[in-house]
């Protein structure tokens, strides 16, 4: 069964930039979409955006555009996130989720990374 | 947009739990999930598609809906069912999730 493994936790400035990556560990993206979604303290899920790896396209949540970029290496199995222009209110656990397909059939985020804080403080 | 209710729900293990999500507007092919979370962990995939279990998840979950309404059903709540559940909209981008419903022991 695959998983997702991310990096670790992140203090950044305001203003700055933060790279998150995940990497899928017993077996690969395949034709998968890997999604990231950010969970602020206490609060609720949000969706930030999403890649194909094997196609290197993404997709983005309009309210981050311009703020976040997705890539993925097919070759090494990670993608990243990579979220700029931080500010307090970006102070999030950051998720990578998996979104898979056989036929028909469509998976939302059956596999979900560990997490990682990510906390904007000056 | 999603809204879900009750914001919190009080009850007993052995009773049955209803969590409701509404959209504003019809969810294309039904593309409806079910996630729990429990605190410092990361959601748990339980339904797609409306009313199709994930694997692995128990028969007391269940869902059912379609079109803007839709219902979580835990049979009779275990006590490591009590958790956040919240439900996500896949059938158009952006993907949006509901506010959550808190199930807790009362």
């Amino acid at each position: 069964q695959v998983q997702l493994v991310q990096s670790g936790a992140e203090v950044k400035k305001p203003g700055s930039s933060v790279e998150v990556s995940c990497k899928a560990s017993r077996g690969t993206f395949g034709n998968s979409t890997i999604n990231w979604v950010r969970q602020a303290p206490g609060q609720g899920l949000e969706w930030l955006g999403g890649i194909i790896p094997i196609l290197d396209i993404a997709n983005y949540a309009q309210k981050f555009q311009g703020r976040v970029t997705i890539t993925a290496d097919k070759s090494t199995n990670v993608a990243y996130m990579e979220l700029s222009s931080l500010r307090s209110e970006d102070t999030a656990i950051y998720f990578c989720a998996r979104y898979s397909a056989v036929g028909r059939k469509h998976f939302p985020f059956d596999i979900w990374g560990q997490g990682t804080m990510v906390t904007v403080s000056s | 947009v999603l809204t879900q209710s009750p914001d919190t729900l009080p009850l007993s293990p052995g009773e049955r739990a209803t969590l409701s999500c509404r959209a504003s507007r019809s969810v294309g092919d039904n593309f409806l999930a079910w996630y729990q979370q429990k605190p410092g962990q990361a959601p748990r995939l339980l339904i797609y598609g409306a009313s199709s279990r994930a694997a692995g998840i128990p028969d007391r979950f269940s869902g059912s809906g379609s079109g803007t309404d839709f219902t979580l059903t835990i049979s009779r709540l275990e006590p490591e069912d009590f958790a956040v559940f919240y439900c996500l909209q896949y059938g158009s981008s952006p993907f949006t999730f509901g506010p959550g419903t808190k199930v807790e022991i009362e």
